[in-house]
């Protein structure tokens, strides 16, 4: 099993609807989350960090944590063309201390 | 402010040759690491350096050095490159925000396009 794991996609919604990523993780003592946006050709770009449970909010952004589950989300709203890229992952292993990416989601968001 | 800077930007190989992939930051960040992203893969971290003189081996080591040179510089060695080697690979660095606990945003250099022939 992969450390961190994410629907591939493609994943294609309509401009203005709500794009809805998803991540899991494996190990239960990872206390630090990340949302990155990669654009085609482009290196990565942080884009929201979460490290409680419960949702963080930053503009249309809003990223959800659920420790017990192991599970974090990245909710999109108003989504618009801009927004089309590759969304990953990443959970900071604290034994170690290593960032570990799962493999993205692509997000096309139609016109 | 150049950030971390990654040469060189292309590269090709034939199999069996060496290279090293060169990285720098002016961020004064501890920690440095190299990842390496195929097609539908994600990033895979290879090797990293949570702070000057260590060195620690990531998901995908195989086949790879690292020398971390001093606290700005984090190189990436193929001692033989082979053709499962061709991938886009990236430096990055970090530094630590928020709380205690709060680790790692991650600053990339632009990535290196390496092909094994």
């Amino acid at each position: 099993q992969k450390e961190v794991e994410q629907n591939s996609g493609p994943l294609s919604v309509p401009e203005g609807a709500i794009a809805s990523l998803n991540c899991t993780y494996s190990d239960r003592g990872s206390q630090s989350f990340f949302w990155y946006r990669q654009y085609s050709g482009k290196s990565p770009e942080l884009i929201m960090s979460i490290y409680s449970n419960g949702d963080k909010e930053d503009g249309r952004f809003t990223a959800q944590l659920n420790k017990a589950s192991q599970y974090v989300s990245l909710l999109i709203r108003d989504s618009q063309p801009s927004d089309s890229a590759t969304y990953l992952c990443a959970v900071f292993y604290n034994q170690g201390g290593k960032l570990i990416f799962g493999q993205g989601t692509e997000l096309s968001v139609k016109p | 402010n150049a950030g971390v800077t990654q040469t060189p930007k292309f590269q090709v190989l034939k199999t069996g040759q060496s290279m090293t992939l060169q990285c720098a930051q002016d961020m004064n960040h501890n920690s440095m690491y190299w990842y390496r992203q195929d097609p539908g893969m994600g990033l895979r971290l290879i090797y990293y350096s949570a702070s000057e003189g260590t060195t620690d081996k990531g998901e995908v080591p195989n086949g790879y050095n690292v020398s971390r040179l001093n606290k700005r510089e984090f190189s990436l060695r193929l001692e033989s490159a082979a053709p499962s080697q061709t991938s886009v690979y990236f430096c990055a660095s970090s530094a630590r925000v928020g709380g205690p606990n709060a680790n790692e945003k991650l600053f990339f250099g632009s990535g290196t396009q390496l092909s094994v022939l």
